[in-house]
């Protein structure tokens, strides 16, 4: 199984333009999310799905879109980089309710906006 | 609103000694305690959970201890070898929705 596979690893990007981080689970989870990290921190949560068509906001939301279209693709969409997007993102996924804590994590994008 | 937050941000330990690294969180209704390794370049791995009405819980050479009076987690590692050396993460999150809440971590690095 490839598990949590994150698309690109890196990407450098300039203030203002849009992309899109690529998320894909392969192990039929319910629940997917996104985190960011930036350096000497820990991870915030800025978007999640507990399933297909279902969406909700984290911590972080701003400046960043997601849907959830398929049970085994979560994209993440920056609308307008800031240099304040420039940070390592991570995708997640889990069984769903009831069966557990176990996230597990993709490889991350580092993602630097100049 | 939630937190979950760490003592220290740096342990370093001899080899072969225990580890222990603690967590303090804010919100008494998670559902889970969770810790988290992360090593350099990779995402978080799970290490070992904790249900809300537990106290106490072991893996493989890990042990997690919840003290719910004082709203306390710790991650005890047993024997501790170069290959723990990463940065852990506790964490809380609910049954009932796919939010995790990290704390900011603790590097642990392993003496020789």
């Amino acid at each position: 199984n490839a598990g949590v596979t994150q698309t690109p690893k890196f990407q450098v990007l300039k203030t203002g333009q849009s992309m899109t981080l690529q998320c894909a689970q392969d192990m039929n989870h319910e629940y997917m999310s996104w985190y960011r990290q930036d350096p000497g921190m820990g991870l915030r949560l800025i978007h999640y799905s507990v399933g297909a068509g279902i969406t909700d906001q984290g911590e972080v939301p701003n400046g960043y879109n997601v849907s959830r279209s398929t049970t085994e693709d979560f994209p993440l969409r920056l609308l307008s980089a800031a240099p304040s997007q420039t940070s390592v993102y991570f995708c997640a996924s889990s069984y769903g309710e009831g069966r557990g804590s176990e996230a597990f994590f993709g490889q991350g994008t580092r993602l630097t906006v100049v | 609103g939630e937190s979950v937050g760490l003592h220290l941000p740096t342990l370093s330990v001899q080899e072969g000694d225990n580890s222990i690294i603690n967590c303090a969180y804010s919100n008494s209704a998670s559902d889970y305690f969770i810790w988290y390794k992360q090593e350099s370049g990779k995402g978080p791995q799970f290490i070992i959970d904790i249900r809300s009405n537990m106290d106490k819980r072991q893996g493989q050479r890990v042990t997690v201890l919840l003290n719910k009076t004082v709203k306390h987690l710790s991650l005890q590692i047993a024997a501790t070898q170069p290959g723990d050396s990463a940065v852990y993460f506790c964490a809380e999150n609910h049954s009932s929705a796919s939010k995790i809440i990290f704390g900011s971590g603790t590097r642990l690095s392993i003496r020789p």
